[in-house]
């Protein structure tokens, strides 16, 4: 069946450092990938999106490009903020199914 | 506002109860889903349904039903027949059931049995 693949946490960065965590996945036809993003307590928040391959998604400094020959969608930001501290949820939906990576969390510092 | 709404946001309960988790959208989405979240493994589907008086399992069923018999809401009942229900459950909504629709999700409501 479908399934998503994510780097484990937690990632430690300093502030400003550049951010990049890895997401492969499986899927029998050609999916849409999602970046969603969870703080402390919350829900979950879609951060971005790529619907076909070679789409790039981006929101809020955050991309990631849909690479079908790599079966990924690696998140990245060029300059990471304490505000960004959260856990990170790669995900393919196909058909009216969505499917999660474990989430990887990441942590900030100043 | 537009949003989803869960309630209430912490419960807690005795072994051998059922209890009942709120969900409500304010979106006109069609489809609703409701999802388990365990630490380290992600979410998981519990059941989803794309259309008033309609619903299907999802990955995780047993031991949980649901109903949706208005379009704005779709509650979870968590059953006494489910062995390990200490977890985190989200409730997310879309405009409809296509893979490409982003889910909106609500804020959770964390379920602890005693």
């Amino acid at each position: 069946g479908d399934s998503v693949t994510q780097m484990e946490g937690p990632v430690t960065l300093s502030e400003e450092a550049f951010l990049t965590i890895n997401c492969t996945y499986t899927a029998t036809g050609y999916p849409s990938l999602f970046w969603y993003v969870q703080y402390p307590g919350e829900g979950l928040q879609l951060l971005l999106k790529a619907t076909k391959a070679d789409d790039k998604g981006s929101n809020k400094g955050f991309e990631a490009t849909y690479r079908k020959e790599t079966t990924s969608f690696h998140l990245e930001k060029g300059s990471v903020q304490v505000s960004d501290s959260a856990v990170y949820f790669c995900a393919l939906s196909f058909g009216n199914k969505l499917t999660f990576g474990t989430g990887t969390q990441l942590k900030v510092e100043l | 506002d537009g949003g989803i709404t869960q309630s209430p946001k912490y419960l807690f309960r005795k072994e051998g109860q059922n209890v009942t988790l709120s969900c409500e959208q304010n979106l006109n989405h069609d489809a609703m889903y409701w999802y388990r979240q365990d630490p380290g493994q992600g979410l998981r589907l519990i059941y989803y349904s794309q259309i008033v008086n309609d619903f299907q399992k999802g990955d995780i069923a047993e031991g949980y039903s649901v109903s949706r018999e208005k379009k704005e809401s779709f509650p979870l009942t968590v059953t006494s027949a489910q062995k390990n229900p200490t977890a985190f459950y989200l409730c997310a909504s879309s405009i409809g059931g296509q893979g490409r629709n982003e889910q909106f999700f609500g804020p959770g409501t964390r379920l602890t049995v005693l």
